[in-house]
């Protein structure tokens, strides 16, 4: 059964400082992976979305990694802000049908 | 601006009262999704559409209808709705074949059943 597991299941850390969420996943094939950004109360928006063949992303402050032959990711923080704080969601697709595989999720506060 | 609307973005209904919810797009998609969003259980997708006239079922379809007569809207109807449903729903749309291009989501809405 694919799946994708991610941790910690929430975080809490200084403004200013760096943080690394993970994601672990067993779906095959494998097509791609995103990560997904979801403030309190709305819809989730992207931040990266990787294939196979890359192993590195970056949005801003936000870098995405990606081993395949491990099956992990990890979404880097840098310099994390007060609008930081949500819930970081790892979505993994398979090279066939036409659903998404959706982890539950890393919820991050940053405090001043 | 390119977006997915959803209304209402708020509801309280009781049980056994039939209910639509709206989701509309305006950047031209093909494929459209109804997702619930519970706590401790992420995202579980609902019902998918690849097509005007084209659904299926996602994980956790029943209690749920969908209906895709036009490319832009794609409503959720809850026929009986019971307490269980009570839940935040997102409305997503892609260009294409979800697993391989970006997802937009709506804003979501929060219904609750008593």
């Amino acid at each position: 059964k694919n799946q994708v597991e991610q941790s910690p299941q929430s975080l809490i850390i200084l403004e200013g400082k760096n943080c690394t969420l993970q994601c672990n996943y067993t779906v095959s094939p494998f097509s791609n992976l995103r990560w997904y950004k979801q403030d309190t109360g709305r819809g989730p928006v992207s931040l990266t979305i990787m294939t196979f063949s890359e192993n590195t992303k970056s949005n801003g402050r936000y870098t995405a990694t990606l081993d395949a032959d491990t099956k992990q990711s990890s979404l880097h923080i840098t310099a994390s802000q007060l609008s930081d704080s949500a819930s970081y969601i790892c979505v993994v697709s398979a090279d066939s049908g036409y659903a998404l595989n959706f982890g539950k999720g890393t919820s991050l506060l940053v405090t001043p | 601006e390119a977006q997915v609307t959803q209304n209402p973005r708020y509801l309280i209904t009781v049980t056994g009262k039939k209910l639509t919810v709206t989701c509309s797009q305006n950047m031209n998609h093909e494929y459209m999704s109804w997702y619930r969003q519970d706590p401790g259980l992420g995202l579980r997708q609902i019902y998918y559409s690849m097509n005007v006239e084209v659904t299926d079922k996602g994980d956790v379809p029943e209690g749920y209808k969908v209906s895709r007569k036009e490319k832009r809207n794609f409503p959720l109807i809850l026929e009986s709705p019971s307490p269980n449903q009570t839940s935040l729903y997102f409305c997503a749309s892609s260009e294409r074949e979800t697993v391989f291009y970006e997802q937009y989501f709506g804003p979501g809405t929060r219904l609750t059943v008593t």
